[in-house]
């Protein structure tokens, strides 16, 4: 699986947009980038995923370069629930969980 | 439409004893993985089954630990003889179709060995 690099934390205020951006340089053509989020010890939670083209959904966008070798999830008004771990994750045979992006909403 | 179950949230075994963790796939849901997160460390993959099949268990202990998805019922990952390193929370997640359908996580199960 291809290898990611994220940041270890960032820091967001309450109301802001949050964007938190991976690297993926090894990724295959045919590989997905998946984005969960796991809050305080509960179970991880879906974000978003997408291929080539940028996706939006209810919780967040995902915007991938062209070159698809990074990609970056935004947050677009990152309240204090979404305090979390933020694990992007390049799919091919299974998930395979990094060390993530620990994201914390300031008030 | 209920989620993926895990039971029982939280478990507490002495040394030596066995653990069985249940995990009740989401409906319609025929692919269980497996995932353990050890305290202030990162999750990783176990195993992964199909009804009554084991495809991937690359991630699995050697000794002690194994895992089953029967036809009927939950899917079971069971420990034996624990010891303390085996504390953790061990994590089930299903999907309908294999990988690339992504993955929807239960709340886990927190096990202490003491």
């Amino acid at each position: 699986d291809a290898k990611t690099t994220q940041p270890t934390s960032m820091d967001c205020a309450e109301g802001r947009a949050a964007n938190l951006p991976c690297n993926h340089s090894t990724i295959s053509g045919n590989e997905y980038v998946y984005w969960y989020r796991q809050i305080h010890s509960q179970g991880p939670q879906y974000i978003i995923h997408g291929l080539k083209n940028n996706e939006t959904n209810e919780m967040a966008s995902l915007i991938i370069t062209e070159d698809r070798k990074s990609s970056t999830l935004i947050l677009p008004h990152a309240t204090l629930r979404d305090t979390a771990v933020y694990y992007c994750i390049v799919l091919n045979e299974k998930l395979t969980f990094g060390t993530g992006t620990r994201l914390t909403i300031i008030p | 439409n209920a989620g993926v179950m895990q039971n029982p949230r939280h478990l507490v075994r002495r040394r030596g004893q066995e653990a069985r963790l249940r995990c009740s796939p989401m409906k319609g849901h025929s692919h269980v993985y497996w995932y353990r997160q050890l305290p202030e460390e990162g999750l990783k993959f176990m195993v992964y089954l199909q009804k009554e099949n084991i495809i991937d268990e690359s991630g699995m202990p050697k000794e002690r630990f194994s895992a089953e998805f029967p036809k009927e019922g939950p899917s079971i990952l069971r420990i034996q003889q624990v010891v303390r390193g085996d504390s953790a929370a061990y994590f089930c997640a299903s999907s309908p179709g294999g990988h690339f359908l992504g993955y929807t996580f239960g709340s886990g199960t927190r096990l202490t060995v003491v």
